[in-house]
């Protein structure tokens, strides 16, 4: 299994572009979400998902769009990029259903900076 | 403030001592779980207790939770140089079909050679 998957690694863009992070993940998850990590910080809820087609916002959901079409899939789109959106964006995926929760897997990160 | 909050924010110990991070939270929880990063990396997951549960060992790792006090240690016993890296504790709430994870700042944990 490739686990939980992004791209891509690194990217630059510049104030007002757009762009769509990718995330894939093969464990049959129906828990997807994505976090940002700040220098120093702990990670952020961007939004997240419980299944194909069910998204919901975290607390951050600001500037940011997610769709859920598959059960593998979880895109990140930023509308119109910000100097604030600059920092390392997770994917995390995990089972749900399972008495008392289930651990995690988060992907490698993609590491994001606006002009 | 911010649900997991951990203490200390840094530590530094000599390779052979024993390490103690602290969570405190502020809601109900479905479990509690504790992260590694290394620097640079991914989040790897190191042990979940769940809310019904005191006390979970897992190797060198042994995570308490008292959820009177709203608070979860994580002690990891004869450190190694390999073990420095930041700690994350993460709060889960019933939301989210009890997989809504809150993450703290973080233990930066330092293990000297």
């Amino acid at each position: 299994n490739a686990g939980v998957t992004q791209t891509p690694k690194f990217q630059v863009l510049k104030t007002g572009q757009s762009m769509t992070l990718q995330c894939a993940q093969d464990m049959n998850h129906e828990y997807m979400s994505w976090y940002r990590q700040d220098p120093g910080m702990g990670l952020r809820l961007i939004h997240y998902s419980v299944g194909a087609g069910i998204t919901d916002q975290g607390e951050v959901p600001n500037g940011y769009n997610v769709s859920r079409s598959t059960t593998e899939d979880f895109p990140l789109r930023l509308l119109s990029a910000a100097p604030s959106q600059t920092s390392v964006y997770f994917c995390a995926s995990s089972y749900l259903g399972l008495a008392g929760g289930s651990e995690q897997f988060f992907g490698p990160g993609t590491r994001l900076t606006v002009l | 403030s911010q649900q997991g909050e951990e203490d200390p924010q840094a530590l530094s110990i000599q390779e052979g001592e024993n390490a103690t991070m602290n969570c405190s939270y502020k809601t109900s929880i479905n479990n509690l779980q504790w992260y590694r990063q290394n620097s640079g990396r991914g989040l790897v997951h190191l042990i979940l207790i769940r809310s019904n549960e005191r006390e979970k060992h897992s190797g060198r790792l042994r995570v308490t939770l008292d959820t009177s006090k709203k608070s979860s240690s994580l002690l990891i016993t004869a450190s190694r140089a390999a073990d420095t890296a930041s700690y994350f504790c993460a709060t889960a709430s019933p939301q989210g079909g009890g997989s809504r994870l809150t993450f703290g700042e973080g233990t930066q944990l330092t293990v000297n050679p």
